[in-house]
């Protein structure tokens, strides 16, 4: 079957401007993550799905990102008035049984967002 | 809290020698559980091996083989025979059972090179 995708693949925009990332998880997956990644800070979570409901936004970093999920599949993480030091790949996961750590996760390709 | 080191940011080796990827990790959970992640040059994450907190045997899949020891609070790495396809980041990760989300916390990646 199909695997986690991520879309776009790049996306350049303007400090200020907003943009909006999209991730559809592999069919079935309860649990869907996004992570982000840059060279400052590594690989770090920033939000966490069970369905359609947030349990844990812990890791957002600022007010200006927020997420979303429909009908328990599709996630969009959106980000607000874009800043510089938002350019990283952002990452999407998904798995089974997400009350169950042992259970792995599935990455898509990621978004490589870069602000000008 | 929680913590991932990987104290080797780059590793060369030459093909076919055998190489050992260091991870220590940190967590007050008593239950947890940690992952090898493979960040190839395409950018996607690939899931290798895993094992939870209540499991110390160490085992062998193929060339990979991990070495897992709670008293030193260590998750180590090793595969055999090197080859260039094996050239990539690898990531270890945490994921604990308390947090609800099992988001993973990742350490900063060692890059290996294979060098043919």
């Amino acid at each position: 079957g199909a695997g986690v995708s991520q879309s776009p693949s790049n996306k350049v925009t303007e400090k200020g401007k907003d943009v909006e990332l999209r991730c559809d998880p592999i069919s079935g997956h309860t649990a869907l993550y996004w992570y982000r990644q840059s060279l400052g800070q590594g690989l770090e979570f920033l939000i966490y799905f069970q369905g359609n409901s947030a349990p844990d936004k812990s890791g957002l970093p600022s007010d200006r990102f927020s997420a979303e999920r429909t009908g328990g599949s599709v996630s969009t993480l959106t980000i607000q008035r874009t800043q510089q030091e938002d350019s990283a790949v952002y990452l999407c996961a998904s798995s089974l049984a997400p009350h169950d750590s042992y259970n792995e996760q599935f990455f898509g390709p990621g978004t490589r967002l870069t602000v000008l | 809290a929680q913590k991932v080191t990987q104290a080797q940011t780059e590793i060369s080796v030459v093909e076919k020698e055998d190489v050992t990827l260091d991870c220590v990790y940190e967590t007050r959970d008593t239950t947890y559980y940690l992952f090898w992640y493979k960040q190839p040059p395409s950018g996607e994450l690939v899931f290798l091996i895993r094992r939870n907190s209540f499991d110390e045997q160490n085992e062998i899949s193929g060339r990979y083989s991990w070495n897992f020891q709670k008293s030193t609070s260590s998750f180590n790495f090793t595969i055999t025979a090197s080859q260039v396809v094996d050239s990539a980041v690898y990531f270890c990760a945490l994921s604990e059972s308390q947090t609800g989300a099992n988001n993973l916390f990742f350490g900063t990646g060692t890059r290996l090179t294979v060098i043919p």
